[in-house]
């Protein structure tokens, strides 16, 4: 079974300071695909970017990028420029082949003025 | 086109009562996954449902728990002779098909069940 592992349940950021949030993960399987979703206090569930396994460049939305480490199983967000807006839940997730989304616990963002 | 319909946002029971929550798929959409999320949690998924059909219902508790998707109509999932600690967040994801990686599951706001 899959395990995703989000090590800091709280971290917070200077308004237009960059942060990384972290994940780790662990799958036998070789392709998969891992998630990056956000949760504001309205509960919605958003994508924030998205990165398959068997690609080696890092994906990149606007000011959200990713660190990709398949070999260590490491893929960690980088959120660039913080905006109050950003402020949330993140969740790291992962999909192989299964009919199920596996998330982390999550870590709380919060972005000071 | 909306998106994901859940309602109630809020529920509220007593212990021993029944939890109707209910999931309106996006247009066109005919898959539904159900998950749950325990306070500072992360979302655990619980039953997977095309028209119809359950697909799959691992992640459900095999008591008091069950879940159908209508060919007409909401998914729903309920809750019998709920206790405190079904209180959770309830979200459902809907899609075309099964979800792959490469596609987008939409997500639905969540139900808020609280028991007391």
């Amino acid at each position: 079974a899959q395990t995703v592992t989000q090590s800091q349940p709280e971290m917070s950021v200077q308004e237009a300071e960059t942060v990384t949030l972290s994940c780790t993960y662990d799958t036998s399987e070789s392709n998969y695909y891992l998630f990056w979703y956000k949760q504001p206090p309205s509960r919605q569930m958003i994508l924030v970017i998205r990165q398959e396994a068997y690609k080696q460049q890092n994906a990149t939305e606007n000011r959200f990028s990713v660190n990709f480490q398949k070999a260590a199983k490491s893929f960690s967000l980088k959120i660039s420029d913080s905006q109050l807006g950003d402020t949330a839940m993140y969740f790291c997730a992962f999909w192989n082949a299964g009919n199920m989304l596996t998330f982390g616990g999550g870590t709380r963002l919060m972005v000071k003025p | 086109n909306a998106g994901v319909m859940q309602n109630p946002r809020h529920l509220v029971r007593r212990r021993g009562q029944e939890a109707r929550l209910r999931c309106s798929p996006m247009k066109g959409h005919s898959h539904v996954y159900w998950y749950r999320q325990l306070p500072e949690e992360g979302l655990k998924f619980m039953v997977y449902l095309q028209k119809e059909n359950i697909i799959d219902e691992s992640g459900m508790p095999k008591e008091r728990f069950s879940a159908e998707f209508p060919k007409e109509g909401p998914s729903i999932l309920r809750i019998q002779q709920v206790v405190r600690g079904d209180s959770a967040a309830y979200f459902c994801a809907t899609g075309q098909g099964a979800f792959m990686g490469n596609t987008e599951a939409f997500f639905g706001q969540g139900t808020r069940l609280t028991v007391v």
